[in-house]
């Protein structure tokens, strides 16, 4: 297992356009988290899964933003008539958590999207 | 709005000397405050996780130490090298809601030569 990966690493796209991320976590990870980094800011928690299921979501996730973990694996993160505004680095990161015990985060690389 | 602020933004240091920055946070509802190195174009690489009152933490020439009574946490460099260069992020871990992080902005730290 080579930590966390995120595909594509980058994409330019036209404003109102859909945009699709992809990212594979761990392979031993139970959660899965996406963040957006945007300039001169910290990484701003956008949405969490614990296998399958999506426990979490943060006021920036609009109704634009989607992300699914369909089998408790891989996750994508979709975009829908994309705005300047999202432009950012996407960053996916993974955790084994069991009970109370929690291990940390492994975070990719990101994927950085510039709409023009 | 969870508040983490990181001190100084941006820091320049000569090569072999010492140095430290700040992170401060909310001091109630404490879970953990994470420390992240974070250098362009790769991941973030966690330094340390930490979770107690008055924990030391050490990784080679980095160390970080943790006040969650009055909620901010040091991170030290000793002799940094070139290869220190980077942004160093805290997050902070809170220990009921979302089970995000929340970021400071970080400081970026640039070693000379």
């Amino acid at each position: 297992d080579t930590g966390v990966s995120q595909d594509p690493r980058h994409k330019i796209t036209k404003r109102g356009q859909n945009v699709t991320f992809r990212c594979d976590p761990i392979s031993e990870h139970n959660r899965l988290y996406w963040y957006r980094q945007t300039l001169g800011q910290g990484p701003e928690f956008l949405t969490y899964f614990q296998n399958e299921a999506q426990l979490e979501k943060s006021r920036l996730l609009s109704d634009r933003f989607s992300a699914e973990r369909p089998k408790g694996s891989f996750s994508t993160l979709e975009i829908q008539r994309t705005e300047q505004g999202d432009s950012a680095m996407y960053l996916c990161a993974s955790s084994l958590a069991t009970g109370v015990l929690w291990y940390g985060y492994t975070f990719g690389s990101g994927t950085r999207l510039t709409v023009v | 709005i969870l508040n983490v602020e990181q001190s100084p933004q941006s820091l320049h240091v000569q090569e072999g000397d010492s140095t430290n920055f700040t992170c401060s946070f909310p001091s109630s509802n404490f879970y953990a405050l994470h420390w992240y190195r974070w250098e362009t174009a790769k991941s973030p690489e966690a330094l340390f996780v930490m979770t107690l009152n008055g924990d030391e933490k050490k990784k080679g020439r980095i160390s970080a130490t943790l006040n969650t009574k009055e909620g901010y946490s040091y991170l030290y460099i000793k002799g940094s090298q070139p290869e220190d260069s980077a942004t160093y992020l805290c997050a902070f871990h809170s220990g009921g809601g979302a089970d995000g992080l929340t970021f400071g902005k970080g400081t970026h730290l640039i070693i000379q030569p």
